[in-house]
């Protein structure tokens, strides 16, 4: 089993719509969790962190159930900006280590 | 500010051949990660320096993969030789270097990550 798993997409929404990435982690001990979003042959960039309690920015809403091992991003009110590869992050153990998932590919088309 | 700087940004080499990245990281930032990602995955940690020192390179391929910091500053990854599956994105990360241990449920330091090296392997 894969360390994060997410489902790679694509997700073709129009613009305005709103679209939910889901992403599951394996490892119980893993402390902290983010959103990454990586354009189209650029670097990865932090998006948001998870918290517990869930947090919010703007039109994305992140959500964490340690329970279940599952992090959610919602994105309201989708943009043609908004098109890219999100990546699903888990941070476990000492040294800062972040795990990645394969990311999950969003187009936003008018 | 400027950012984290890789060079070069894109490389051919053929199969057995060698070839070497080099990573600038933000100025002050005592942490340098190295991260390859294949095409269609996710970054995957090579190694991850603090300062000079080795943090975490359980997943670097030691038998052909070399990596070194050696002032704490910048830092070069070589691949020698190299295999057609080596093809991919190499991206150099760098943060402050001042989080340490665990912390529940808030964020981690945050990486920044420089452009990348493409690398292709004929």
């Amino acid at each position: 089993r894969k360390e994060v798993e997410q489902d790679p997409g694509p997700f073709n929404v129009p613009e305005g719509a709103t679209v939910a990435f889901n992403c599951t982690y394996s490892n119980s001990a893993s402390q902290s969790f983010f959103w990454y979003r990586q354009d189209c042959r650029k670097e990865p960039k932090l998006l948001m962190s998870v918290y517990s309690s869930g947090n919010e920015d703007g039109r994305f809403t992140a959500q964490l159930n340690r329970a279940s091992q599952y992090i959610s991003l919602l994105i309201r009110d989708s943009k043609l900006s908004d098109s890219a590869t999100y990546l699903c992050v888990v941070l476990a153990g000492g040294g800062n280590k972040l795990t990645f998932g394969t990311g999950t590919q969003l187009k936003v088309e008018l | 500010e400027a950012g984290v700087a890789q060079s070069p940004r894109y490389k051919i080499i053929e199969k057995r051949q060698s070839v070497a990245f080099w990573c600038n990281p933000i100025s002050g930032h005592a942490t340098l990660y190295w991260y390859q990602q294949i095409l269609g995955q996710g970054p995957k940690l090579l190694i991850q320096f603090q300062n000079n020192g080795v943090v975490d390179d359980s997943q670097l391929p030691k038998d052909r993969f070399s990596a070194e910091r050696l002032k704490g500053v910048d830092s070069t990854l070589k691949i020698q030789p190299a295999k057609l599956e080596d093809s991919a994105v190499y991206l150099c990360a760098s943060s402050l270097g001042l989080w340490t241990g665990r912390r529940s449920g808030r964020a981690g330091e945050t990486q920044y990550f420089g452009p990348g090296t493409r690398l292709l392997v004929l």
